[in-house]
């Protein structure tokens, strides 16, 4: 089984300042792993994802991850904030070989973004 | 690029009573998807369709809710009878190579 786990409910950041949010999940099998970002009244959107090959991932609106099987972690890094960036981001996990809309979320991270 | 269109937006009913959402993806995809977003969590996969059929249902409360997927195309779910713990979003996803795309949801609200 595969579970993930959203360090923070809510992250507060200045624009201009550096975002993370943290991830760490759990599988027993090589995991496929996701960001989707979630604006209000909107579907979720995918920013990023990993499956196999180079362990930073660089996706959309300059955010990026880097999947670290030792720590089981996939934290959503963007070096400098803007405002459009404030939404609710999740993080998935999907066991390889399952079907590719198998997802397990986490709960979600409220990113505010301060003037 | 892929879209799906989802209604209604919202939907307030008393527990008891019966609710159908809709789902209509504006391309064609084989896969489609039900998810439940209960505030303050993720979502959660209720109900995985390929083309007409069902592949996989396993955490589809099947004692209230039943989902339908018509020629492929459009579907529909719904509960019957309603609880107040299926207060919730619920979501439409088409997949393609890795990616979803999802719906903006219905929200339900059960009184």
């Amino acid at each position: 089984a595969q579970s993930v786990t959203q360090l923070g409910s809510h992250v507060s950041v200045s624009e201009g300042a550096l975002v993370l949010l943290r991830c760490n999940y759990s599988s027993s099998v090589p995991p496929y792993l996701f960001w989707y970002v979630q604006y209000p009244n909107q579907g979720l959107q995918l920013l990023l994802k990993y499956t196999t090959g180079a362990t930073l991932v660089k996706g959309i609106n300059g955010f990026e991850a880097e999947f670290k099987k030792s720590e089981t972690s996939f934290h959503l890094t963007k070096p400098s904030a803007h405002m459009s960036d404030a939404a609710e981001y999740f993080c998935a996990v999907r066991a390889g070989g399952t079907s590719y809309g198998k997802l397990t979320f986490g709960q979600g991270t409220i990113l505010t973004v301060h003037p | 690029e892929a879209g799906v269109a989802q209604s209604p937006r919202y939907k307030i009913i008393e527990k008891r009573q019966s609710v159908a959402f809709w789902c209509n993806p504006i391309s064609g995809h084989a896969t489609l998807y039900w998810y439940q977003q209960i505030l303050g969590q993720g979502p959660k996969l209720l109900i995985q369709f390929q083309n007409n059929g069902v592949v996989d249902d396993s955490q589809l409360p099947k004692d209230r809710f039943s989902a339908e997927r018509l020629k492929g195309v459009d579907s529909t779910l719904k509960i019957q009878p309603a609880k107040l713990e299926d207060s919730a979003v619920y979501l439409c996803a088409i997949g393609n190579n890795e990616k979803l795309f999802f719906g903006s949801g219905t929200q339900l609200s059960v009184l």
